[in-house]
């Protein structure tokens, strides 16, 4: 079946620092990938997706790249903000198999930016 | 603002009352879900509906009772819960379920559920 791994945390960063927050991935056939974000308090957004291999998503100053021959899409920041403190969580959707039509989450990362 | 309205925001209920929580969407989508988050573990599924029709129910107990009357609206009807119960409850939506590669699911702000 389907599966996410998301490295463990919670990480915790100075601001401007860079972030990296591993995802990677089992899947049958050819997944799409997505990262969401979960401020505190509030439900799940959308960050950035892709749906095939070596796309690049990029939103807000995140990026992440589908990696089909390392099964990975790792989320990066360049010069994280303190307004960035928030659960990551990667995701993958399958539109094939026993999965169909379900969004697996990994288990969520959060992320504490401070000044 | 994702499009997706959920209400009550907070809700503390007894354990031998019944609540529901209501979810609305505004994207014409066609297919719904209900998703649940507690600290324990991961996401986790708990119904789908497409086209009103429920398509998916992750082996849910039977005190969660989930309705579709229309494709913009979904509630979650709640009687006779237990403490464990106390979650963040999401409502999502997309386009279709299991469609084609590249179907997002939007998420609502979710509904904070406190079992007493």
């Amino acid at each position: 079946g389907n599966s996410v791994t998301q490295m463990e945390g919670p990480v915790t960063l100075s601001e401007e620092a860079f972030l990296t927050i591993n995802c990677t991935y089992t899947a049958t056939g050819y997944p799409s990938l997505f990262w969401y974000v979960q401020y505190p308090g509030e439900g799940l957004q959308l960050l950035l997706k892709a749906t095939k291999a070596d796309d690049k998503g990029s939103n807000k100053g995140f990026e992440a790249t589908y990696r089909k021959e390392t099964t990975s899409f790792h989320l990066e920041k360049g010069s994280v903000q303190v307004s960035d403190s928030a659960v990551y969580f990667c995701a993958l959707y399958n539109a094939g198999g026993t999965s169909y039509g379900k969004l697996t989450f990994g288990q969520g990362t959060i992320l504490t930016v401070h000044p | 603002e994702t499009g997706v309205t959920q209400t009550p925001r907070h809700l503390v209920m007894g354990m031998t009352n019944k609540k529901s929580l209501k979810c609305e969407q505004h994207l014409g989508h066609n297919a719904m879900y209900w998703y649940k988050q507690s600290a324990k573990k991961p996401l986790e599924l708990m119904f789908v509906y497409n086209f009103k029709e429920q398509t998916e129910n992750n082996s849910v107990p039977s005190r969660f009772s989930p309705e579709c009357p229309n494709s913009s609206h979904l509630f979650l009807h709640l009687h006779t819960l237990q403490p464990e119960d106390s979650a963040l409850y999401l409502c999502a939506s997309s386009q279709e379920w299991g469609g084609a590669s590249g179907n997002t699911i939007y998420f609502g702000e979710g509904s904070w559920l406190t079992v007493v």
